[in-house]
């Protein structure tokens, strides 16, 4: 166990649908990171939040957003689903921002039908 | 375009023996290279990193080596275990300090350890 805590583990959800994947990062860490991997893909950075704040932005889609809560868990939420969303999506958390301390959770694996 | 590319999907090795994994990048401002491993239904964990100040960088079996000329870094396992069968993934960044945030990955090895 990472510390890292990404719910659902998996969801199955059809076209034009939107989903919220949510992510408890390790205790005492500050940033969040999303990354996606899709099929045959690294891991696509997304977005990243520092203690409530949004610090940087990747390869996000304008159908996608993202934000962190008081209590640090971060929520990704997917809109007008297409099939070629289908991934998995990590979190990551680390204490400070800086990519020495990444902690990646287990993901969310998304599926699109 | 993909900044960090590792050209073979796949590598089978002996136990006992070495495994080397490849990785390239293009991207003339990446200073900070990780290496990681992941296993199935879990997530990446990170194994070692390497700053572009350094060529070599060593922690028990695992030696990662840069060479920035070529743009080319190296993971050497030695010696391989069955348990190190997993899927290795290297990254790149700018910076490792607080204005770092993002790495970017490679699509990964799959390094299979044959008993």
């Amino acid at each position: 166990d990472s510390g890292v805590t990404q719910t659902p583990k998996h969801l199955i959800t059809a076209t034009g649908q939107r989903v919220t994947l949510r992510c408890s990062p390790r205790s005492g860490d500050l940033s969040v990171y999303w990354y996606q991997q899709s099929l045959d893909q690294g891991l696509q950075f997304l977005i990243q939040y520092y203690n409530g704040e949004e610090r940087a932005k990747g390869n996000i889609l304008e159908r996608f957003s993202a934000q962190q809560f008081p209590d640090l868990h971060s929520e990704l939420n997917l809109s007008s689903l297409e099939l070629g969303d289908s991934a998995l999506y990590f979190c990551a958390s680390s204490v400070a921002t800086g990519v020495g301390g990444y902690t990646f959770g287990s993901g969310t694996r998304l599926t699109v039908v | 375009d993909q900044q960090v590319k590792q050209n073979s999907p796949s590598l089978s090795v002996q136990e006992g023996r070495i495994s080397i994994l490849n990785c390239d990048y293009t991207n003339s401002m990446f200073d900070y290279f990780l290496w990681y491993k992941k296993y199935p239904a879990e997530g990446p964990t990170f194994l070692i990193s390497i700053s572009s100040i350094k060529d070599k960088n060593e922690d028990g079996r695992f030696t990662v080596f840069l060479n920035k000329s070529a743009k080319h870094l190296s993971l050497h396992i030695v010696p391989s275990q069955p348990g190190d069968s997993a899927v290795y993934f290297c990254a790149a960044s700018e910076g490792s300090g607080a204005g770092s945030y993002q790495l970017t990955f490679g699509k990964g090895t799959k390094l299979s350890v044959i008993p």
